[in-house]
């Protein structure tokens, strides 16, 4: 199993420019979140999908869009990324167990111009 | 919103030695997870806590959910080089619907 898998590893954007970060896994589970970590600020929650169909703001989701796929992706689009998006993106998915313990991808750094 | 404080932000610590790190929120949470950061690496998962006192280990690693549901700690005992890393705190009051995560304490091992 790979887990959760995240593709790019790295990218470089202008700002303006838009581009779609992918995020998938193999562990058959029901909800998928992505977070962006700042420095000093941990992780903060960008948008999540509890089940196929469906998503919902977190935290911080100005400026980002989601797509819920199918079951095992979840991707997140800058339509036009600006400086403040400069950050380090993560994925990550849990099953509907009590607790919901979240398992995570190993990120994107991406850096807008 | 909710907002989760982790003490020390940093440590230095020769290897050999114990370590401890807390966590501490303004509200009540009913989930306690730790996760450790590798740089370059999404953080794993170390320890999940469910119960008010409850203490649990994982090998060398204990963390504890604190009584008043307020706070959580972690201890290492016995740490050694592939300790280094940041070590994050998440808290959820939904049963994990959402968690809120701590900033981070980095540690560093001194051989």
């Amino acid at each position: 199993n790979a887990g959760v898998t995240q593709t790019p590893k790295f990218q470089v954007l202008k700002t303006g420019q838009s581009m779609t970060l992918q995020c998938a896994q193999d562990m058959n589970h029901n909800s998928m979140y992505w977070y962006r970590q700042d420095p000093g600020m941990g992780l903060r929650l960008i948008y999540y999908s509890a089940s196929e169909g469906t998503t919902d703001k977190g935290e911080v989701p100005n400026g980002y869009n989601v797509s819920r796929l199918n079951k095992r992706e979840f991707s997140l689009r800058l339509e036009s990324a600006a400086p403040s998006q400069t950050s380090v993106y993560f994925c990550a998915s849990s099953e509907w167990s009590p607790y919901n313990e979240q398992f995570f991808g190993p990120g994107t750094r991406l850096t807008v111009l | 919103g909710q907002q989760l404080n982790q003490s020390p932000q940093s440590m230095f610590i020769q290897e050999g030695e114990d370590v401890s790190m807390n966590c501490t929120s303004s509200s009540i949470f009913n989930t306690w997870l730790w996760y450790k950061q590798d740089p370059g690496e999404g953080p794993v998962l170390l320890i999940a806590l469910y119960k008010a006192g409850e203490l649990t280990s994982n090998g060398r690693l204990t963390a504890q959910f604190g009584i008043t549901r307020k706070d959580s700690f972690l201890n290492i005992s016995a740490s050694i080089p592939s300790d280094v890393g940041i070590y994050f705190c998440a808290g959820s009051d939904n049963y994990g619907q959402n968690f809120v995560f701590g900033p981070g304490t980095r540690l560093s091992v001194l051989p």
